[in-house]
């Protein structure tokens, strides 16, 4: 079964430093998907960025991007340019690329970013 | 374009009640995911479901609970005689995912069961 991992449950940073959140997964498939959802206080899932295992080149959107370290079976989540609106509770997520299509979700890092 | 759409918002239950949760996937989306959230944890699968089919039920528990998505209307989430311990949000996905191939999963604004 996969697992995902992430070791910081809370993190703080001001108003437009970078900030980096760790995710680690454990699985024995070779092909699969990686994401980073957020949910702001409204608790919506909002879909930050996706990464596929097969690509070796980093996933970006805009001020999001990822270090993704297939050997290492770690995706970090670095933002830019932090904004107020980027706080909110940031889950890493797993998905084989075939067979069970469930998202498995990492236990969550709250971010909060200061003025 | 309407996203994923979920009702009720906020739905309180008395011990005993039934509950029932309703998801409008995406246009153009014909799968559909439950997933549940404790306070302060992350989301767990319960279940996946294209039209009239059930595909995964693995995360879902054996009694009380079901899940349908018929041909015409709503993925309906149903959790029968309702106990504290099912007080949590529930979040219902989708995707246009061919079955067997992985797709990204848009999420619903969730459903807040509240059971007194």
């Amino acid at each position: 079964a996969q697992t995902v991992t992430q070791s910081q449950p809370e993190m703080s940073v001001q108003e437009a430093e970078t900030v980096t959140l760790s995710c680690t997964y454990d699985t024995s498939e070779n092909n699969y998907y990686l994401f980073w959802y957020k949910q702001p206080p409204s608790r919506q899932m909002i879909l930050v960025i996706r990464q596929e295992a097969y690509k070796q080149q980093n996933a970006t959107e805009n001020r999001f991007s990822v270090n993704f370290q297939k050997a290492a079976k770690s995706f970090s989540l670095k933002i830019s340019d932090s904004q107020l609106g980027d706080t909110a509770m940031y889950f890493c997520a797993f998905m084989k690329e075939t067979g069970a299509q469930k998202l498995v979700f990492g236990q969550g890092t709250r971010l909060t970013i200061n003025p | 374009n309407a996203g994923v759409m979920q009702n009720p918002r906020h739905l309180v239950r008395r011990r005993g009640q039934e509950a029932r949760l309703r998801c409008s996937p995406m246009k153009g989306h014909s799968h559909v995911y439950w997933y549940r959230q404790l306070p302060e944890e992350g989301l767990k699968f319960m279940v996946y479901l294209q039209k009239e089919n059930i595909i995964d039920e693995s995360g879902m528990p054996k009694e009380r609970f079901s899940a349908e998505f018929p041909k015409e209307g709503p993925s309906i989430l149903r959790i029968q005689q309702v106990v504290r311990g099912d007080s949590a949000a529930y979040f219902c996905a989708s995707s246009r995912a061919r079955q067997g191939v992985a797709d990204t999963q848009y999420f619903g604004p969730g459903t807040r069961l509240t059971v007194l």
